[in-house]
């Protein structure tokens, strides 16, 4: 059974600053791993969606990476802002399964 | 805003109610979802639905019941819930299954 994790649950970090969310998976036969961001109480929005056969994808500050066969992917933010701040979620699609599998996500607060 | 709209965003019911969440999505795609998102837990895929075909029914109790009468609508009919039954429900929509999931804002469901 697929499982999906993601450390720290959350993080706080100074406005300005780079980080890196981190998102790990047991089984390395996936499809395709997509990043979402939630705000409180809302819908998830897709940020990135990398296939299998990628390393990694890239919209304006975000750049998202994957390491299939050691079963990590990571999420860089470059120049955090306030407006940044959300719960960051990321989830798998394993081969011939095609079920979304989500870790519990991490809740991230940019301090101005 | 997205292209997923989700009616009730908010909705209060006893255990002996029945009431219904409706979703639609205006891209123009084949697939749709159903999830459960608990407090402190992954979100949860309910039910899926390709070319208005069930194929997806991840042991969901009865008491949850799915239509989908077209490709751009879907819903879920609720009667005699559970107090744990309290959560976000959200939509989805993709392509087909294994793209890029674009999701509704949810309805927050509070069981008393």
């Amino acid at each position: 059974k697929q499982e999906v994790t993601q450390i720290p649950a959350a993080l706080s970090v100074p406005e300005g600053e780079n980080l890196v969310l981190n998102c790990s998976f047991t089984d390395s036969a996936i499809y395709n791993l997509q990043w979402f961001r939630q705000d409180p109480g809302k819908g998830l929005t897709s940020l990135l969606l990398i296939q299998s056969s990628q390393r990694e994808q890239t919209s304006g500050r975000l750049n998202a990476s994957l390491d299939k066969s050691s079963g990590r992917s990571t999420l860089y933010i470059a120049a955090s802002q306030p407006g940044d701040s959300a719960t960051y979620l990321c989830a798998v699609n394993k081969v011939r399964d095609e079920k979304l599998t989500f870790g519990t996500g991490t809740r991230l607060t940019i301090i101005p | 805003e997205t292209g997923v709209t989700q009616t009730p965003r908010h909705l209060v019911m006893g255990m002996t109610n029945k009431k219904s969440l409706k979703c639609e999505q205006h891209l123009g795609h084949n697939a749709m979802y159903w999830y459960k998102q608990s407090a402190k837990k992954p979100l949860e895929l309910m039910f899926v639905y390709s070319l208005e075909e069930r194929v997806e029914n991840n042991s969901v109790p009865s008491r949850f019941s799915p239509e989908c009468p077209n490709s751009s609508h879907l819903f879920l009919h609720l009667h005699t819930l559970q107090p744990e039954d309290s959560a976000l429900y959200l939509c989805a929509s993709s392509r087909t299954r294994n793209y890029e999931q674009y999701f509704g804002p949810g309805t927050r469901l509070t069981v008393t």
